[in-house]
């Protein structure tokens, strides 16, 4: 079994819908980031975070240690938004990322 | 402010043959890492540099080696390349007390 699973693997949705990623990872982590890799391949970070929840414009990235699971929310979702998500637990023992396969967003107008 | 740059973008090896992927980063960060994505899966770190002068083996190594001589470059060398080398390497860099990591652009190589 992966120690980091997302889901869904594909989502197509359409523009202005308010979009779920989910992020669940079997290891100890002290923190968690959440990557955007653009259709031409560049990646991005947009979060980093340990606890509770953090929000960038449209993008809210909330973390519950305890149960072992993170979420990415889009609200008005737009075109642009279309990427691949991908979250990156960071591992306790040697703080060294866990990266998983990625969530491949789709936002049609 | 060009951040990380890759080269070559794109190179087709023959199974055998030796190449250097380079990457540069001009931020001045201390940490630099190399990774591997193959299609469909996570990025897979393959070494990693804490400074000058300084690599550790990260995940998948085996087929790969890495020299940090100064703060920019950290280039990833392929020996006897093979046809499960054939992915998209990036590099990235990080500073101290940061986690935010800045990619490259990524090399694709395939190697045939």
């Amino acid at each position: 079994k992966n120690e980091v699973e997302q889901s869904p693997q594909n989502l197509t949705a359409q523009e202005g819908e308010f979009i779920t990623i989910n992020c669940s990872y079997s290891v100890g982590i002290s923190a968690l980031h959440w990557l955007q890799q653009h259709p031409g391949g560049g990646i991005v970070s947009l979060f980093m975070l340990s606890s509770g929840k953090k929000k960038h414009g449209r993008l809210i990235a909330t973390i519950n240690i305890q149960e072992k699971h993170s979420s990415l929310h889009i609200t008005a979702s737009h075109p642009r938004d279309s990427a691949v998500y991908i979250c990156a637990p960071r591992r306790d023992s040697n703080y060294q990322l866990i990266w998983g396969a990625g969530t491949k967003l789709i936002i049609k107008p | 402010n060009a951040g990380v740059t890759q080269t070559p973008k794109f190179r087709i090896l023959k199974i055998g043959q030796s190449m250097t992927l380079q990457c540069t980063q001009d931020m001045n960060h201390n940490y630099m890492y190399w990774y591997r994505q193959d299609p469909g899966m996570g990025l897979k770190l393959i070494y990693y540099s804490v400074g000058a002068g300084i690599t550790d083996k990260g995940e998948v190594p085996n087929g790969y080696n890495v020299s940090r001589s100064t703060t920019e470059d950290f280039p990833l060398r392929l020996e006897l390349a093979a046809p499960s080398q054939t992915s998209v390497y990036f590099c990235a860099s990080s500073s101290v007390g940061s986690e935010t990591q800045y990619f490259g652009p990524g090399t694709r190589l395939l190697v045939l």
